[in-house]
Parts: C-alpha cells; sequence; structure tokens
C-alpha cells in the first residue's frame, strides 16, 4: 500500500537543463496536485488536475508543465530551470472533499 | 487569497496548551488541518466543513466558524510529539470539491 510515490527524492540541476518529476497514486484518486514549498512560504499550488487527460493552472505555474495522461500518474516538468525553482516539491492527491494525500517529496537543487 | 495563520511560532513546555487560529477573507466550504515535521510529508489531521463543527483528534481539537471565516485549532496538554509546523488549507466556495489554499504555517515547539 504505497499511497503517493514521488521519483526522484533527490536532484542537482544546472540552469538551463530540463527534468520531469513523477508522482503515482495507487488510491485510484481523481484529483491530483504539484505543490512547491519554500522557506516561510507554506505550500503554494503549481498546477493540478481533476482528472485523467486534465490540467489546470495554479497560483505559481509560470516555468512548469504538467500531464496526465493516465489516471494514477502526473508528472511536472521544467524546460529550462531556473535557480528561483530551487524548492522542495510535493504531490498529493485526493477525492472529493477527503484529506489530501501527500508524497515524500522531492528536494530540487538548481544552481 | 492565501488563509492568515497565527501565530507564526509558539513554544510550549510539555503539558501545556496552544491555540493556532486560521483565517480567510473568503467565504470558506472547508478547512483542512496538516502538521509538518521536519523533512517530511504533510499529514493529515483533521477536516471541519461549512456547518460550524467542532472535531477532535487524540487532544488536538479544532473549531470553523462560519461567520468569521475563522478556525481555530486546540493543542491540549501538549506532549513532545505536538512539535511540528501545522498549516490551515481552506476551500471557498467555488472550489468546494477541494483545492485547498494554504497558510504559511505555524511553528510549534514543544519542550520537555
Amino acid at each position: 500500500n504505497a499511497g503517493v510515490t514521488q521519483t526522484p527524492k533527490f536532484r542537482v540541476l544546472k540552469t538551463g537543463q530540463s527534468m520531469t518529476l513523477l508522482c503515482a497514486q495507487d488510491m485510484n484518486h481523481e484529483y491530483m496536485y504539484w505543490y512547491r514549498q519554500d522557506p516561510g512560504m507554506g505550500l503554494r499550488l503549481i498546477h493540478y488536475s481533476v482528472g485523467e487527460g486534465t490540467t489546470a493552472k495554479g497560483e505559481v505555474p509560470d516555468g512548469y508543465n504538467v500531464s496526465r495522461l493516465k489516471k494514477q500518474n502526473f508528472l511536472l516538468g521544467l524546460e529550462s530551470a531556473a535557480p528561483s525553482q530551487t524548492s522542495v516539491y510535493f504531490c498529493a492527491s485526493q477525492e472529493s472533499n477527503q484529506p489530501q494525500h501527500f508524497g515524500d517529496g522531492t528536494r530540487l537543487s538548481i544552481l | 487569497q492565501q488563509p492568515v495563520q497565527s501565530p507564526q511560532a509558539v513554544i510550549l513546555r510539555e503539558g501545556e496548551d496552544a491555540v493556532i487560529n486560521c483565517s480567510s477573507s473568503k467565504a470558506l466550504y472547508s478547512v483542512h488541518w496538516y502538521r509538518q515535521k521536519h523533512g517530511e510529508a504533510p499529514v493529515f489531521l483533521m477536516i471541519l466543513l461549512k456547518g460550524g463543527e467542532q472535531k477532535g483528534h487524540e487532544k488536538i481539537s479544532a473549531s470553523f466558524n462560519e461567520k468569521k471565516q475563522q478556525s481555530s485549532l486546540y493543542l491540549t496538554a501538549s506532549q513532545l510529539s505536538y512539535s511540528g509546523t501545522y498549516f490551515c488549507g481552506t476551500s471557498d466556495l467555488t472550489d468546494s470539491w477541494g483545492k485547498l489554499q494554504f497558510g504559511a504555517g505555524t511553528q510549534v515547539v514543544v519542550t520537555p
């Protein structure tokens, strides 16, 4: 019973490189989210999805893209990484008005 | 708009009580409370829905004042395990299905 699994757990990138973060959930949840967490700022929503094949922008979407081709997976892409994107990224999944279940996070540093 | 949490931080001795507040300028549908320990993922504590109900989890309880658009989290007879950062997440009437906006967090330190 894995819940929400994020890969990778850590990554260091150089400015301008691209990468994809993977989130997988095994609870058959409809809703999935990508957040970033910076010191003193709580969780800020980047993008979210209300079902397979759908995505929508959150509070801080610039510089990120997402895809949800399969219900269980939600991918977050950085096309051209910038130092301002250094952060801890959390994925979460949820059923309507139920708790959000979070993955363990991905710690991303961009040099 | 992000909900406002207060205080930003609180230091307690074991056995003491504390209250954390979460306020919004929007009409709320639900308030979620999570606790996060350093280097870990947020963990769900409880949900309060529109209707002003009060809920409890061990010696942690919460209330939701619909008229004031405010929720309060009560830590009673605190234990060392209560240390961490507490976040409220709120959904308004247009996102009643569950999309949340999170507050900046309240850091709680419980000392022996």
